[in-house]
């Protein structure tokens, strides 16, 4: 299994410029999340999707769009790319709760490096 | 508010010299605390899941406990591939989708 794979590793943008991002998992989980990591700020939730066909948002989702394509895939969509939005971009994919509903563990991908110039 | 802070924000060891790192919480009633470790470059890696207090999780030369307000790292004895970012999390029951409010990290050095 290759997990959380995504796509692309590395990017470029001019401020004012589109992209997206993808994300897939092969681990048939249900929910699946995009973060942003920037120094000194951890790690901070943009959107979720619980389940295929939900999404919601995050802790800061301003300036960012996602889609739940299918049970694999979940991607982010940046329309007008700002300088703000330089980061690393991780996606992460968790299993429904299991007996007891205690916590589960979200695996994450290798990141996405985005430089909004 | 669901908050998770973690200390020292660096923190340099010589190989063999024991240390723990410290993870403070405040959250609406603890699903899950989570400690991950995060190489330069590299995806976040899950290390430990806790859910109770009183409760530990040992993995090479790393040992989590887990009480009603922290969580510790304790690194034995560690080497230099020990070096990383040492991230925490926590899941709040309350919160929907099971979402993480993550602290900021502690910076591992260890050096030969």
């Amino acid at each position: 299994n290759a997990g959380v794979t995504q796509t692309p590793k590395f990017q470029v943008l001019k401020t004012g410029q589109s992209m997206t991002l993808q994300c897939a998992q092969d681990m048939n989980h249900n929910s699946m999340y995009w973060y942003r990591q920037d120094p000194g700020m951890g790690l901070r939730l943009i959107y979720y999707s619980a389940s295929e066909g939900t999404t919601d948002k995050g802790e800061v989702p301003n300036g960012y769009n996602v889609s739940r394509l299918n049970k694999r895939e979940f991607s982010l969509r940046l329309e007008s790319a700002a300088p703000s939005q330089t980061s690393v971009y991780f996606c992460a994919s968790k299993s429904l709760a299991g007996v007891g509903l205690i916590g589960e563990t979200q695996y994450f991908g290798p990141g996405t490096r985005l430089l909004v110039l | 508010e669901d908050q998770v802070t973690q200390s020292p924000e660096a923190l340099r060891l010589q190989e063999g010299e024991s240390s723990s790192l410290n993870c403070s919480y405040t959250v609406s009633g603890l699903r899950g605390l989570f400690w991950y470790r995060q190489d330069p470059g590299k995806g976040p890696e899950f290390l430990f899941t806790l859910y109770s207090a009183g409760e530990e999780k040992e993995k090479e030369r790393l040992k989590a406990t887990l009480t009603k307000k922290e969580s510790f790292l304790h690194i034995t004895a560690p080497k230099p591939e020990d070096s990383a970012t040492y991230l925490c999390a926590v899941q709040a029951w309350d919160n929907q989708g099971g979402k993480l409010i993550f602290g900021q990290g502690t910076e591992l050095s260890v050096k030969p």
